[in-house]
């Protein structure tokens, strides 16, 4: 019964280190997405999957990469943190585009400094 | 390219009351829309989900309206609770594969 799990939580970066935030959902979905949450902007998307070994840019893409290696993980990567991503990061899945229900994971809240 | 907005940006209201929060998007081709519940620190719960085909949603004492024709959602909240004290965000999506597109959500406070 876990859904979309996000690791980790909490994180602080140091100006120009790199992480990368895990996504896993076990619910068999197809669709896979990493949004950032700033105050005063809303969600916004950074990248997203439609399966397997595929990906896409989304509203906010620059300065991020991802992964999808297997279905059921979907990795975010900063290769040099900035202070302009800090930020809480949510990934979602769907089972496929538009027309299902979006579900999230708990949010990775990263300050970099 | 869709815009969502949510109106107010914050409400208060005393314990009991009924109260609808509203939520318009600029793209009357929006697919589905839903409505989420974010607690502070949390992540998104989804409450309920409208396809493009239907008018409303009901869970519990939660009703969602969609209206494409003339760009609205509602989220109508009945007998309100003191748990019912977070942020609603409504999100629409095209029905591609590039996600939701969020408002900034409404804050609400229920007073006891």
């Amino acid at each position: 019964n876990a859904g979309v799990t996000q690791t980790p939580k909490f994180r602080v970066l140091k100006t120009g280190q790199s992480m990368t935030l895990l996504c896993a959902q076990d619910m068999n979905h197809e669709y896979m997405y990493w949004y950032r949450q700033d105050p005063g902007m809303g969600l916004r998307l950074i990248h997203y999957s439609v399966g397997e070994g595929t990906t896409a840019k989304g509203e906010v893409p620059d300065g991020y990469n991802v992964s999808r290696l297997k279905k059921q993980n979907f990795l975010l990567g900063l290769e040099s943190a900035a202070p302009s991503q800090t930020s809480v990061y949510f990934c979602a899945s769907s089972y496929w585009e538009g027309g299902t229900e979006a579900f999230f994971g708990q949010g990775t809240r990263l300050t970099v400094v | 390219k869709q815009e969502v907005t949510q109106i107010p940006a914050a409400l208060s209201v005393p314990e009991g009351e009924n109260l609808v929060l509203n939520c318009s998007f600029t793209d009357s081709a929006i697919y589905n829309l839903q409505w989420f519940r974010q607690d502070p620190g949390k992540g998104l719960t989804s409450l309920l989900l409208i396809q493009s085909s239907q008018r409303e949603q009901t869970s519990g004492r939660l009703n969602a309206s969609l209206d494409k024709s003339s760009g609205r959602s509602t989220l109508y909240i009945a007998a309100s609770q003191p748990g019912d004290s977070a942020t609603y965000l409504c999100a629409g999506s095209g029905g591609g594969a590039d996600g939701l597109t969020f408002g900034k959500g409404t804050h609400l406070i229920i007073q006891p």
